[in-house]
């Protein structure tokens, strides 16, 4: 069964980098993309962007260029999201979730159990 | 960046209630539209793909439908399982993909 089990939570200070991993099984890691997600404390879910399980090339969400990097390593099928210069806004629980299909990689049908990130001097 | 309004943000109904629930996006999305369900504490779930596929082993009392800028989801008799949270989302913009605020629906 498709399986994609993440990290686990992590607490940081305002201006430290953050790195969760995102292990998959179950599937053909190549033949769909990775997706993440995040959802802040009592509020909606927030697309960050999305790395091809085939080429590895990524899409960033406008809000996070410059702060974000995805990759993944296809030895093991795990997909990675770091984020740097964090802030106490990006306290969230972070989602990693199978995107289809592989070229737009616009809906998410498995999803990770989430991350929760703290951010907090 | 597109913008999808779901109403209503919450609501409250009685098993075997039917339940509709909208998302508007600010522009043409065509049929590039999904709906999720989400419990405390869980991940989200897909419900609905390109605006009115079932996902798998979704139970067919789940439904959705629309097309351009006007879409709904309905629950055609609410089951004690589906008190939840809902997202519609966009993927017609495959740079900026967004969601809905969300709509509540609990045990009246």
């Amino acid at each position: 069964q498709v399986r994609l089990v993440q990290s686990g939570s992590e607490v940081r200070k305002p201006g430290a980098s953050v790195k969760v991993s995102c292990k998959t099984s179950g599937y053909i890691f190549g033949d769909y993309g990775l997706a993440w997600v995040r959802q802040a404390p009592g509020q909606g879910l927030q697309w960050m962007g999305w790395i091809s399980g085939y080429n590895s090339r990524t899409t960033y969400a406008q809000n996070f260029q410059g702060r974000v990097t995805m990759d993944t390593d296809t030895s093991t099928s795990t997909a990675y999201l770091e984020l740097r210069s964090l802030r106490s806004d990006d306290t969230a629980v972070y989602f990693c979730a199978r995107a289809f299909p592989i070229a737009t990689a616009g809906s998410f049908d498995y999803w990770g159990q989430g991350t929760l990130v703290t951010v907090s001097s | 960046d597109i913008q999808m309004t779901q109403a209503p943000s919450s609501l409250s109904a009685s098993v075997g209630d039917r339940v509709t629930i909208t998302c508007q996006a600010s522009q043409d999305i065509t049929y590039y539209l999904n709906w999720y369900q989400q419990k405390p504490g869980k991940a989200p779930k897909l419900l609905i793909y390109d605006a009115s596929k079932l996902a798998t082993e979704v139970p067919s009392r789940f439904s959705g439908s629309g097309s351009g800028t006007d879409f709904s989801f309905t629950i055609s008799s609410l089951q004690p399982e589906d008190f939840a949270t809902y997202y519609c989302q966009q993927y017609d913009s495959p740079r900026a993909l967004t969601f809905g605020g969300g709509t509540k629906v609990d045990i009246k």
